[in-house]
């Protein structure tokens, strides 16, 4: 069991937004606003998308979104591409010593 | 162009030892700490091991406390993981990162090793 939850997968068509969810507890996701998003393809290294909640990094999409409320931390994509599916994790900062902490992943089909 | 390579992966019988490393490239590798996260098949990831830019703190999940040991040589800028007394539920692809203190997330991963434990 992660200790960040994510759904298990997502789907949408070209063209249309999907959001991710990402919960965690006040011991994370909800009293930092370090939330982090990762792209990440099969045999690829991850990629960082969103840092900060809604940062994006230089050369990231801005059909790439982050926010949060509560607990809760959530990525959107708009504009949906078919190169857009892959797998996507959450990591926040914690109070714990391990410093980051991850979700399980959700798995974006573009349909 | 910041990079980071796993290496030293394999298959190994329960209780042996395996020692993986990771090569960085592209950056002052002295000046950031660096996280080992693995993920296990149909599993989310786990943080494994962090190791303080100069090697003088170290933190280990409880699952691998006393098992695992991660080490680093600035000079050669190369981060290790060694892995005694190995068990199946060690099974997994086993990544680097580099720790942003910017950013409070790793910015950058590499491609991982994979370990397999099985005899």
């Amino acid at each position: 069991q992660s200790a960040l939850t994510q759904p298990a997968s997502v789907s949408g068509s070209p063209g249309q937004s999907i959001t991710i969810s990402c919960t965690g507890t006040s011991s994370d996701v909800g009293g930092y606003n370090y939330v982090s998003w990762y792209q990440h393809h099969p045999g690829k290294a991850p990629k960082l998308m969103i840092y900060e909640v809604s940062n994006r990094p230089s050369g990231v999409s801005n059909r790439f979104s982050g926010s949060k409320s509560g607990n809760t931390a959530s990525l959107t994509i708009s504009g949906l591409q078919a190169e857009d599916e892959a797998d996507y994790f959450c990591s926040s900062y914690t109070s714990s010593t391990s410093e980051v902490i991850f979700g399980g992943g959700t798995k974006l089909t573009v349909l | 162009q910041e990079q980071l390579v796993e290496s030293g992966g394999g298959v190994v019988q329960p209780g042996r030892s395996l020692r993986l490393s990771c090569a960085a490239s592209g950056f002052t590798f002295s000046s950031y700490g660096m996280h080992w996260v693995r993920q296990a098949p149909g599993k989310g990831l786990e943080g494994v091991a962090v190791i303080w830019y100069d090697g003088s703190k170290k933190y280990y999940a409880d699952s691998v406390k006393g098992r695992f040991t991660t080490s680093r040589d600035n000079s050669k800028n190369t981060l290790y993981l060694q892995m005694n007394s190995l068990r199946a539920e060690d099974t997994a692809l086993y990544y680097c990162g580099r720790y942003s203190g910017t950013y409070r997330a790793i910015d950058y991963w590499g491609q991982g090793t994979l370990v397999t434990v099985s005899s």
